[in-house]
């Protein structure tokens, strides 16, 4: 089944910026959205059709996808924004419709 | 607006089974088909299947087969995941989650998570 692959952590100043990788093989031709997740909370979908916003989410959310790598890029990181990421790809052709990434947890330092 | 709530968390005994619901509200139930997804503790999220809200078919991913049954009650607009046969490594957050209008591909809504806890 297809594999997305992403780094286990990022640390980031507050006012930096955060680049979150999500690997997988041709990736930029699937459309990937990711997933904020605060513990003890659920998932919240910041970024859907690789750059697109859900309303309610702040711009400093942008996504980009292309060859074997998507990106979830936090501008203007703030405290609020350390949490656990996920990107997901919608594969129709396996039984495993939907594939998570292995998650990122941004830590703002 | 759309919101899933789902039932409290669960404490049980290796062996016992366990039914999760989650109560739809907002939107019409056989609309939209429902996800479960499942979080093991400090691990990743992972799809365990769908239901047809509209024929009750069910689609199980792999690794969710057997022990795992989704169902409906279509007149209370509630879906619901039972596992049976419990094993320590069942113990996890499982979430229902649904798609957007328009596409299936990804999930917009979700509930708020039940814990399932299982140890002797």
């Amino acid at each position: 089944s297809y594999v997305l692959t992403q780094p286990p952590s990022v640390s980031v100043a507050p006012g930096q910026t955060a680049r979150i990788t999500c690997g997988g093989n041709n990736i930029g031709s699937k459309s990937v959205h990711w997933y904020q997740q605060k513990p003890g909370q659920a998932p919240v979908l910041v970024v859907y059709d690789d750059s697109d916003r859900p309303s309610g989410i702040p711009e400093r959310f942008s996504g980009s996808n292309s060859g074997n790598t998507a990106t979830l890029t936090i501008s203007r990181v703030e405290a609020g924004d350390e949490a656990d990421y996920y990107c997901q790809v919608w594969d129709s052709s396996s039984d495993q419709n939907y594939v998570f990434g292995t998650g990122t947890k941004v830590t703002v330092l | 607006q759309v919101q899933l709530v789902q039932s409290g968390s669960e404490l049980k005994k290796p062996g016992a089974s366990v039914k999760v619901s989650c109560k739809a509200s907002g939107y019409t139930f056989t609309s939209y088909a429902m996800n479960w997804v499942r979080q093991a503790p400090g691990q990743g999220l992972e799809w365990m299947g769908w239901i047809n809200t509209n024929t009750g078919n069910p689609t199980y991913a792999q690794g969710f087969t057997g022990r795992f049954v989704f169902s409906l009650d279509t007149s209370v607009s509630t879906a619901y995941l039972q596992i049976s046969s419990l094993k320590a490594e069942d113990t996890a957050v499982y979430y229902c989650a649904r798609n957007p209008a328009g596409t299936p591909e990804y999930f917009q809504h979700w509930g708020q998570g039940t814990l399932v806890t299982v140890s002797s």
